[in-house]
């Protein structure tokens, strides 16, 4: 069974760099692409961005470029690094699996609440 | 990229059937059969019910189907159970590699 296990979380401060790690157990790393997604307070979810096993990247538009996704084939681990962080980032982070070419998401971490507050 | 629209709320006894509504647009449901719908529950992760519109994987119960119908897809929950009372979220394929979700749709279980 295929396992996304996320850390890094916690309490950040306006203007700060926000920075979660997802590790994928039990699983292939290779063939997918790894996507980050959130959710704030009460509301509906958000797609950020993904990557794939050779670091190709697609973003959300919406998050101006201020999303930087690395990968880690060796670990099995990709990171999520959102800089310049403010209130509204305020969210649980979630960790996916993507499939490709039907583009769903199949597995998810199990989240992660990231506050920022000054 | 708008978020899909869903309405926020629907109310369903106790083995009834209800079908929950995701509207979009041209560019995303409208362009791609590449509608997904999740479940997810207070201080869980969402769970995957169906994608490409009206598959389900494996763990996905078949009392959830899902279609779509030009811009709009639809969920619908037959056999209405206690363990159904959650949110319900779709999602498209919105091209250009980008995805958008929908606000989310709270079931209540009467």
């Amino acid at each position: 069974q295929v396992r996304l296990q996320q850390s890094g979380a916690g309490l950040l401060k306006p203007s700060e760099t926000l920075s979660l790690t997802c590790t994928v157990h039990n699983g292939s790393f290779n063939g997918f692409y790894w996507s980050w997604i959130r959710q704030s307070p009460g509301k509906g979810l958000e797609w950020m961005g993904e990557i794939n096993q050779y670091g190709n990247t697609h973003d959300n538009p919406s998050l101006k470029s201020r999303v930087t996704l690395t990968i880690d084939p060796s670990t099995s681990q990709f990171s999520l690094k959102l800089n310049s962080v403010t209130a509204a980032d305020t969210a649980v982070y979630y960790c996916a699996r993507a499939r490709m070419p039907k583009h769903y998401f199949d597995y998810w971490g199990q989240g992660a609440l990231v506050t920022v507050s000054s | 990229q708008s978020a899909l629209t869903q309405p926020a709320s629907v109310s369903g006894s106790l083995g009834q059937s209800i079908t929950l509504s995701c509207s979009g647009s041209d560019d995303d449901i409208g362009r791609f059969k590449l509608v997904s719908w999740f479940q997810q529950y207070p201080g869980e992760a969402p769970k995957l019910l169906i994608f490409e519109a009206d598959k389900r994987p494996s763990w996905a119960s078949d009392r959830f189907s899902g279609s779509r119908s030009g811009n709009t897809a639809s969920l619908t929950i037959s056999g209405l159970q206690a363990e159904d009372d959650a949110d319900y979220y779709c999602c498209s394929y919105a091209g250009a590699n980008t995805y958008v979700f929908g606000s989310g749709t709270k079931v209540t279980v009467l």
